[in-house]
């Protein structure tokens, strides 16, 4: 059985560029979610994806936007970058959309490092 | 005022020291109450999950929360170097969004 695996690992960019991260779910898992860790702080919420739809979303601007694929593996679109976005961005997948009884499944991946310079 | 709050440390123990780790929160509706130990460069891992008030054990490890002081601690009885991590406390308000404490970094010495 597979985890959660991020690409890239890491990436540096500039102010006003696009960044896309992606995520393949640990096997029989059909919903991702989507985390920003900024240094020294805890992980939060971006949005959900279930289905290949949204389902769910923190406080983030609609320049941050996502996709779910059929085969449950997704994106992370950042447009017009600022520095403020520099972080670990992480995936992590669950076998359930709804209840919190998913969570004690839920899986992270490594994580995407963006540098925005 | 945070949803969550923890306090970032750096906490230093001596190996085999009893580690006690916290996190208050003031939401009320929060139900599940999460540990996870994230390492250098690494996603986060779940250690610990519980729902009730009480305690809750795993090896080294215990749970323990309060919701009527909104309050939760984990405890890790004799710590090792291995142990030396970031600690995150996280809560769920909804499905599986899930609100992170701001995460406390242990150093165990040896």
């Amino acid at each position: 059985e597979t985890g959660v695996t991020q690409s890239p690992t890491h990436l540096i960019k500039t102010r006003g560029q696009q960044v896309t991260l992606r995520c393949s779910s640990q096997s029989g898992h059909n919903t991702v979610s989507w985390y920003q860790q900024a240094l020294g702080q805890g992980p939060q919420f971006i949005f959900q994806y279930y289905r290949e739809e949204e389902n769910g979303r923190g406080n983030f601007p609609p320049r941050f936007s996502g996709l779910q694929f059929p085969n449950y593996s997704s994106e992370l679109n950042v447009n017009a970058l600022e520095l403020d976005d520099s972080a670990l961005y992480l995936c992590a997948s669950s076998p359930d959309r709804t209840g919190p009884s998913g969570a004690n499944v839920l899986t992270f991946g490594a994580g995407s490092r963006l540098t925005v310079l | 005022q945070k949803e969550v709050e923890q306090d970032p440390g750096p906490l230093s123990v001596p190996e085999g020291a009893i580690v006690s780790l916290n996190c208050t929160y003031s939401n009320s509706a929060f139900q599940y109450f999460m540990w996870y130990r994230q390492y250098s460069r690494k996603g986060p891992e779940l250690l610990m999950y519980t729902y009730s008030s009480g305690n809750k054990e795993d090896g080294r490890f215990t749970a323990q929360v309060d919701k009527s002081s909104k309050y939760i601690s984990l405890f890790i009885r004799d710590s090792q170097p291995s142990d030396s991590a970031t600690y995150l406390c996280a809560m769920i308000l909804y499905g599986n969004k899930l609100v992170f404490g701001a995460g406390t970094i242990l150093r165990v010495k040896s």
